[in-house]
């Protein structure tokens, strides 16, 4: 199967700091990626859907200003943490997916865990 | 009414027994048809895809599909204590839908 990369796997921050998260589809072109959070013991939660080239989406409630996305190959999209607060304490995954109508599969990253102190 | 549903569960089985899960969807013209398997801590793996009616079958995996009904399901056969995990159904259609997965222990 297609192989998705995060980087870092973990991260631990001071409030107020920012906080890079890297996506890479490894063996595949992504035109879209995803981008979700999840706290424990609850569901995926979608944040936003990026195109390459293109500004991200954001779902409804998810602060754009302060979740920035860059999407800027295909292969590669990124996700800022802007001045990160406790409550922003999450695993965050990305995940990936392929072109086309019987190639649809979204595949993830072994998602990131970020800590904010 | 949510785009995908699932029972929430827990659902538990005895080893080796079959594990049935079931989720429903609401856009009828949703096109793919996918389950993930997540274990505590970790993120979502693909383990079954389907796109056309009737039954698919991968080792001890089964997803069956019927788009009449909106009905997708995923059947475990001869389950193992290491299938304890969420399992997520996802449609797809002009968007990727998650459900809120089915929480399954299988009890050794």
């Amino acid at each position: 199967g297609a192989v998705v990369s995060q980087h870092p796997s973990w991260v631990i921050c001071k409030s107020g700091t920012s906080v890079k998260i890297e996506c890479r589809s490894l063996d595949f072109q992504a035109t879209t990626m995803f981008w979700y959070r999840q706290f424990p013991k609850q569901s995926l939660m979608l944040m936003a859907t990026s195109n390459e080239g293109s500004k991200a989406t954001y779902e409804q409630g998810v602060e754009k200003d302060k979740f920035l996305i860059n999407h800027a190959s295909l292969t590669l999209s990124t996700l800022t943490v802007t001045s990160a607060h406790p409550e922003d304490s999450s695993f965050y995954i990305c995940s990936a997916r392929t072109g086309g109508r019987q190639y649809n599969e979204q595949f993830f990253g072994p998602g990131t865990r970020l800590t904010v102190l | 009414q949510k785009e995908v549903e699932q029972n929430s569960g827990p659902l538990s089985v005895p080893e080796g027994a079959i594990a049935s899960l079931n989720c429903t969807y609401s856009d009828r013209g949703s096109q793919s048809f996918f389950w993930y398997r997540q274990y505590s801590g970790k993120s979502p793996e693909l383990i079954m895809s389907i796109y056309s009616n009737g039954d698919k079958e991968d080792g001890r995996f089964t997803a069956q599909l019927n788009k009449a009904s909106q009905y997708v399901s995923l059947l475990i056969r001869d389950s193992q204590p290491s299938d304890s995990a969420t399992y997520l159904c996802a449609v797809t259609g002009n968007q990727f839908y998650f459900g809120t997965g089915t929480s399954l222990t299988v009890i050794p």
